[in-house]
């Protein structure tokens, strides 16, 4: 099975900040991942697909990039409403989701 | 528009099973796979499998296999999951959601499952 690793679990950052999360895979994944916020009491919701892809309706402030083992989710400017926790999630091999990373308010 | 409607909320006892049903509209139910996605409290997301709603035919994690059961009626547009010998552990929050060729690009809101003596 493909194991998910995403860093860190908890970041702290203010409105503006740019944001970065890494997730990696436990092995090649090629470009097969997706991006997701969730909310508390909420469904998780499809920011990013194939790696770099931007779901539509999503703001342009998030950007994927990165393929084989290793990705990252960047924010450019962190918004108010930015914060949640993202999933990283590979559709290589079945599907398996990272632990979460958990944005809160610094 | 596009969504999932799942059933209500569950309260079962350890060793019973539970069904709970995923009514989908605004597309074509037989287009798109349906997964299976469960969170327990404060804990991440975990997939449970998928069905095929135009065949019937299902994949299910290693995890669940012998345990958990996957149908659809293409009738009613309703796909269900049937999770059977409940444990403690079991009590999660269940969501169906749409397979968009890997990415899961529509959820439903989620059916709170309780298992509790």
């Amino acid at each position: 099975d493909i194991q998910m690793t995403q860093s860190p679990s908890t970041l702290s950052a203010s409105v503006g900040d740019r944001v970065t999360i890494t997730c990696r895979a436990s092995q090649s994944i090629s470009s097969w991942l997706a991006w997701y916020q969730q909310k508390p009491g909420k469904a998780p919701k499809l920011l990013i697909y194939k790696a770099s892809s931007l779901e539509s309706g999503v703001p342009s402030r998030f950007s994927g990039s990165g393929s084989g083992t290793e990705f990252t989710l960047t924010i450019s400017s962190l918004q108010p409403d930015d914060f949640a926790t993202y999933y990283c999630q590979q559709y290589n091999s079945y599907w398996a989701f990272g632990q979460g990373t958990k944005v809160e308010i610094k | 528009q596009v969504q999932l409607v799942q059933s209500g909320a569950e309260v079962k006892k350890p060793g019973a099973s539970v069904k709970v049903s995923c009514k989908a509209s605004g597309y074509t139910f037989t287009g798109y796979y349906m997964h299976w996605v469960r969170q327990a409290p404060g804990q991440g997301l975990e997939w449970m499998g998928w069905i095929n709603p135009n065949s019937g035919g299902t994949n299910y994690a290693q995890k669940f296999q012998g345990r958990v059961t996957m149908t659809r009626d293409t009738s009613i547009s309703t796909a269900y999951m049937e999770l059977s010998r409940l444990r403690s552990d079991d009590t999660a929050v269940y969501y169906c959601a749409r397979d968009r060729e890997g990415p899961m690009d529509v959820w439903g809101k989620g059916t709170t499952v309780t298992v509790s003596s």
